[in-house]
């Protein structure tokens, strides 16, 4: 049973350039939760949703980032117009309902010139 | 506001067992708690969890008060594989909420 998949693992972006990271879920999971880890801190919850649906989105910068879960496919977290401070790891995690243990992805070490 | 307590940093010896502490004063009744660890470079890994009573798995033991202010993640035997940043997380409504951890470091 595979687990979390992100990718891709590294990233590099100019400033103004946008940066797209995907995550596929565990097999049967249905709701996926986006980290951001700057070094030497914790994990900060950004953004909860369940396919095709955000749940909770009071974590997300209100500009510049988006995020989707579609019916098919990963689900994509979108940073436009990246800066210099957007440089970090981002983890993304799956359950298969709410309020479950959350398994988390490898990461995507995104770094902005 | 959920506040969690963790020492910054521990040190352990090798095959010695590690007792690392948490007060999560401000957790409900409804609330699990949940223990992460993260190796350099790796996303968080799930120990373990729990809500009242203690919970045992293959990697540890979580030993929870009977107030459930505070609980204990305890590795029986450290290795040099289990150096890592643990997190303890009471889980306050469906999120999770990371403080910085304890860095716990083992010694040959």
């Amino acid at each position: 049973n595979a687990g979390v998949m992100q990718n891709p693992r590294h990233l590099v972006r100019r400033r103004g350039q946008e940066a797209r990271l995907r995550c596929s879920p565990m097999k049967g999971h249905s709701h996926v939760y986006w980290y951001r880890q700057l070094p030497e801190e914790g994990l900060k919850f950004m953004v909860y949703l369940q396919k095709e649906n955000i749940i909770d989105e009071s974590g997300m910068p209100k500009e510049r980032f988006s995020a989707e879960f579609p019916k098919e496919g990963p689900s994509i977290l979108r940073i436009q117009q990246v800066v210099r401070g957007d440089s970090a790891a981002y983890f993304c995690a799956s359950t298969a309902k709410r309020r479950e243990t959350q398994y988390f992805g490898p990461g995507t070490r995104l770094l902005v010139l | 506001d959920a506040k969690t307590t963790q020492p910054n940093s521990m040190e352990s010896n090798e095959e010695e067992p590690v007792h690392l502490p948490c007060n999560h004063s401000t957790i409900s009744g409804t609330d699990y708690i949940h223990w992460y660890r993260q190796l350099p470079s790796q996303g968080p890994e799930y120990v373990i969890h729990g809500l009242t009573s203690n919970v045992n798995n293959r990697m540890a033991s979580l030993a929870i008060a009977e107030d459930r202010k505070s609980s204990t993640l305890i590795l029986h035997r450290a290795t040099l594989r289990d150096a890592a940043v643990y997190y303890c997380i009471p889980q306050y409504g469906q999120n999770f909420v990371f403080g910085p951890g304890t860095r716990l470091s083992v010694l040959p």
